[in-house]
């Protein structure tokens, strides 16, 4: 496996399940993102993990919860979804350095539609 | 407040067919200038970093181009492949890490 993998790439889920959508970077990078891709608008940053520790929470709502158990793996929890947090969900990775602009690398996203 | 404005929001070429795509931005202070291509269903590919005014990068057809307001992606004689959404997004350095704003993109689709 290169790059960033995500798993599961499509999923549907009622209001009330529970899920979680699973990241894995095999780049060495040193912080992971969850992003968010909705249909007409831009992307937008969800959470930010660097060395395992949460850095950034962009005002996300409670019903999605960020894990991040190493510097390679990334999950988001999912539950009790409303049907407009169907959308594009991207992991993404890079490597952090003082001073400089860290391009991203992202997964291929999980289409996650809610019912 | 930090903004990306991309224009157009949809260009369709003939193949061959020169043309660029522009992205306006506002920071506060910019640390990176970013350039992604993104294929139906798929997640955004890296494609350039500029830095500060004046700087130009080159990919086989592309060529992007960085001032103090705007940039360019220059596309040269583009190939059906070269069909794809182009998103622009900017860093600035009072930001938090990996928080890019990103443009809504321009999709581009070349015709043979």
């Amino acid at each position: 496996e290169t790059g960033v993998t995500q798993t599961p790439r499509h999923l549907v889920m009622g209001m009330t399940n529970k899920k979680s959508l699973k990241c894995e970077q095999h780049l060495g990078h040193n912080a992971m993102y969850w992003y968010k891709q909705s249909a007409k608008k831009p992307l937008e940053l969800m959470f930010v993990y660097n060395f395992k520790e949460q850095t950034e929470n962009n005002s996300v709502p409670s019903r999605f919860s960020p894990e991040c158990p190493n510097s390679s793996h990334l999950f988001l929890h999912l539950h009790t979804l409303q049907p407009e947090d169907s959308a594009l969900y991207l992991c993404a990775s890079s490597q952090e350095w003082a001073g400089g602009a860290g391009e991203l690398f992202f997964g291929e996203g999980s289409r996650l539609t809610v019912l | 407040e930090d903004q990306v404005t991309q224009s157009p929001e949809a260009l369709r070429l003939q193949e061959g067919e020169s043309s660029s795509l522009n992205c306006s931005y506002t920071v506060s202070g910019l640390r990176g200038l970013f350039w992604y291509r993104q294929d139906p269903g798929k997640g955004p590919e890296f494609l350039f970093t500029l830095y500060s005014a004046g700087e130009e990068k080159e990919k086989e057809r592309l060529k992007a181009t960085l001032t103090k307001k705007e940039s360019f992606l220059h596309i040269t004689a583009p190939k059906p492949e070269d069909s794809a959404t182009y998103l622009c997004a900017v860093q600035n350095y009072g930001g938090s890490q990996g928080n890019l704003i990103f443009g809504k993109g321009t999709k581009l689709s070349v015709k043979p």
